[in-house]
């Protein structure tokens, strides 16, 4: 069953923080977040992992609730670069793929 | 290096073409996906191989004909194609297609944009 993203979309002054959530209905072995560019691929970000730590890329950091089977992406100090269509890939044990939520368009501003 | 080629970038066919996307990784990654993306859509799982056999077959049509050569090479031969099957065709390659490893997870190439006319 497909995560649910929340919000659909930001738009951020460079410098301003945002938070994204993933939300699953199932119990979760990891959590996977990746950014997209437009007509880009993919690009990983980082893996939370059930009973792990929070994690952090630049200064993007993440966790995940293992109790409310949600994760969320902090983004701090947002940067022009940050700029992009955010996944979440959630895991459900054993199984072989990831499910991706309809994602989180994020737009930095000067 | 995390790096997973697909060719050709662009592909433009008719209804009736037959035509292959290809998709390469020398990571050593023994399992590997096809995806479908439509725009302002996430990535959309098709198949999944796993040591050279399909595992994963998201009832996908058999218009779509996905074959796996060797660990390092996966194709996918479209055949008879709709219109609505114009996306962004993605692969991506994993250690392992059990990602709870605690740090497996997939990289993915650069895509096909596949338009069917």
């Amino acid at each position: 069953q497909q995560p649910v993203q929340s919000p659909q979309a930001v738009i951020l002054r460079e410098g301003e923080d945002a938070v994204i959530n993933c939300s699953s209905s199932k119990a979760l072995y990891s959590v996977h977040w990746y950014r997209q560019k437009h007509g880009e691929a993919p690009v990983f970000l980082m893996i939370l992992l059930k009973g792990g730590e929070q994690m952090r890329h630049e200064k993007i950091s993440a966790s995940f609730n293992e109790k409310k089977q949600q994760s969320s992406l902090y983004l701090t100090a947002s940067q022009l670069s940050y700029s992009g269509t955010y996944f979440c890939g959630t895991e459900v044990q054993g199984a072989q793929k990831l499910v991706f939520g309809q994602g989180t368009r994020l737009t930095i501003n000067p | 290096d995390t790096e997973v080629t697909q060719t050709p970038k662009h592909l433009v066919m008719g209804m009736t073409n037959k035509k292959s996307l290809k998709c390469e990784q020398h990571m050593g990654h023994r399992a590997m996906y096809w995806y479908k993306q439509k725009a302002k859509k996430p990535p959309e799982l098709m198949f999944v191989y796993s040591y050279e056999k399909l595992s994963i077959n998201e009832s996908v049509p058999s218009r779509f004909s996905p074959e796996c050569p060797n660990s390092s090479l996966l194709n996918l031969h479209l055949h008879a194609l709709q219109p609505e099957d114009s996306a962004l065709y993605l692969c991506a390659s994993s250690q392992y297609s059990r990602l709870a490893g605690g740090t497996d997870t997939q990289y993915f190439g650069p895509g096909t944009r596949l338009t069917v006319l």
